[in-house]
């Protein structure tokens, strides 16, 4: 079944830019998109198809990617960003849906 | 502006089934044509179980196809899930979403135990 790993922890200063990575096999032919889960509520879409933002969602959040991986990029870190990150796929070839195992970022 | 609302009993025994229900507001059901399902077990990472488009096709997880299935009524602005023969590895909290491939609107959440 197709993976996607990302480090369990970053920690960043606030104003700082935090960089969270997200790795799978050939994840370049793939679409990535990343949710942001603050403690005790839902998932939210934060960039969706590597790059796009939704509505609502600050231009400091920025996705990326190069080869097979994928990088949520948040600039100008600030307290409220402190969260878990999901990256999120489709794979074609076993046609589901596969999450990242999340990513919690701290701002210290 | 749309919004989801899971709701069904957060207390099962093992082997009973789980029942779900999402309630979609402030918008059609068929406007958007996928909706989903996704769990998440206490302390862990989110999992996908599957998802029904607004024909009625249906795409399941395939470690829980045996167990799930997603249904749906246009006519109440509902989906549904339902788990069979439920086990405490089943115990976590259940969101609905909107989508597919990527899920931009989720429910706020449902914390279902299954315990003896």
């Amino acid at each position: 079944s197709y993976v996607l790993t990302q480090p369990p922890s970053v920690s960043v200063a606030p104003g700082r830019t935090a960089s969270i990575t997200c790795g799978g096999t050939n994840l370049g032919a793939k679409s990535v998109h990343w949710y942001q889960q603050k403690a005790g509520q839902a998932p939210l879409l934060v960039i969706y198809y590597d790059r796009d933002r939704p509505s609502g969602i600050p231009e400091r959040f920025s996705g990326s990617k190069s080869g097979n991986t994928a990088t949520l990029i948040i600039n100008r870190v600030e307290a409220g960003d402190e969260a878990d990150y999901y990256c999120q796929v489709w794979d074609n070839t076993s046609d589901r849906l596969v999450f990242g195992g999340g990513t919690k970022l701290t701002v210290l | 502006q749309v919004q989801l609302r899971e709701s069904g009993p957060g207390l099962l025994k093992p082997s009973e089934t789980l029942s779900l229900t999402c309630t979609v507001s402030g918008g059609s059901i068929s406007t958007y044509s996928y909706w989903s399902w996704v769990r998440q077990p206490p302390g862990k990472g989110l999992e996908w179980i599957g998802y029904i488009y607004y024909s009625g096709s249906t795409n399941y997880s395939p470690s829980l196809r045996s167990r799930v299935t997603i249904s749906m009524d246009t006519f109440k602005r509902q989906f549904s899930l339902s788990l069979a023969s439920v086990t405490a590895a089943d115990t976590g909290v259940y969101y609905c979403a909107r989508g597919s491939r990527d899920l931009d609107l989720w429910g706020r959440g449902t914390l279902v135990a299954v315990s003896s």
